[in-house]
Parts: structure tokens; sequence; C-alpha cells
């Protein structure tokens, strides 16, 4: 079956501009999280979506957001981009958590702020 | 929360010699443990996990694992290493909360 989709692959924007990512998870996974990895901070876990609601967040600012639809795909936003948002920003899924089941990684989407 | 070390940032090893990644861990009960490897420009794929029983795990690739809970570690293992394993490895420790934490990484280079 189908991996984890994210779109865009690449993404370059400037200071200040707003960006959205996109995941598809593998289908009949219902929890989708996301995580930002920098040569600098390595993984950070963003947050976790499970059946549309946020279940767990990590220690970053509001700027970034998330949601889910009721498909299980979902979307991160990240506001007034700042130069330190430049990262490879991976989305993962599983069937039900990510704790204690083994998450399945897109390819991620690199962004690139100029 | 829990966390993970490994304290080796890069290894260098030859085509078909063992290979050893070290991974300790910080958690106050029996964590889910995960070994994920990543090659340059894609995601991750996980190549073994621990949640119980045999300490001993067996992976994809040939990779195995074994979980000591006397010294917090969980490291990664395989017998003879192949050009195509050079990536970075990451141990990642889940715990009862839902949280998932990932090591710094160690980047795996193969000589010929």
């Amino acid at each position: 079956k189908a991996g984890v989709t994210q779109t865009p692959r690449y993404l370059i924007k400037t200071r200040g501009q707003q960006v959205t990512l996109s995941c598809s998870p593998i289908s009949g996974h219902r929890s989708v999280s996301w995580y930002q990895q920098t040569p600098g901070q390595g993984l950070q876990f963003l947050f976790e979506y499970f059946s549309e609601t946020q279940r767990n967040k990590g220690n970053f600012p509001g700027r970034f957001s998330g949601r889910q639809f009721s498909n299980s795909r979902s979307e991160m936003n990240v506001s007034t981009l700042e130069l330190g948002d430049s990262a490879l920003y991976l989305c993962a899924s599983s069937l039900a958590g990510i704790s204690n089941q083994p998450q399945h990684f897109g390819d991620g989407t690199r962004l690139s702020i100029l | 929360a829990q966390s993970v070390t490994q304290p080796d940032i890069h290894i260098t090893v030859s085509e078909g010699a063992s290979l050893e990644l070290r991974c300790n861990y910080s958690y106050g009960a029996t964590p889910y443990l995960f070994w994920y490897v990543q090659s340059p420009g894609q995601g991750l794929q996980l190549l073994l996990k621990y949640f119980s029983g045999d300490t001993l795990v067996q992976g994809i690739k040939g990779f195995e694992a074994e979980f000591k809970r006397s010294q917090s570690s969980f490291n990664l293992r395989k017998p003879s290493v192949h050009w195509s394993d050079a990536a970075e490895y990451f141990c990642a420790v889940g715990g009862a909360n839902n949280d998932m934490r990932f090591g710094a990484g160690t980047r795996l280079t193969v000589k010929p």
C-alpha cells in the first residue's frame, strides 16, 4: 500500500510569510505526527493528531500549528516565518499512537527561508 | 520525561566489518524502544522495535538490538556491514504519555 506522502518536497519562502505543509498518511492510520529536523537541534517533535484532535504538543511557539481532517490527512502551518524555521519537516503516521507503535515517515518537506 | 543519548556522532567501519551503535535512555519505567535509519534526502525507516519479552530483537536488513535494563541501553548491531548501510541511525524512546524522543543520531560511513 502507498506510504506517507508529503507535499511539497521543497519550498522556499521569505521571512514574515506563512506556509502550509501537507501530509497524507497510510490508509487506515489515524495518528499523524510532525517533526522538525535541523542539523543543530536534530529531530524535534512538533505535535500529534489523532481523530482530528491534537493529542500531544512539543515545545514550539504558537506560530506552529496544525490540523487533521476526517480522512486523517494533516496540514501543518507556520506563520511569520523566521530564518531559524529552515528545516526538514517530517510527517509520520501510525495506527493509533506515537510512543508504543512504529511510525511510518514520509520523505519530508525541505523548507528554506530567505 | 524520557531522554535518549547516542554517544557517537559519527562512526566509520570497513565493509564486511561488524557494527555496534550505542544508545542509552533515561526513563522510569520500561520504555518502548526503536531504531530508525535515514538515508540522505529521505524520511526515517523503522529497523526494529522493543516493547517487551525477549531482549534480543531482530530487525530488517540483518540488524539486531539488545535491550539491557541494567545498563539502560539498546545497542544496535550488525555482524557484517554493507556499503548500502551508510546512513544516519536514530534511536528513539517512547513513554506512557504518548511522547517520543529521538537521539541526536549516529552517522555511519562505510569504507570500501
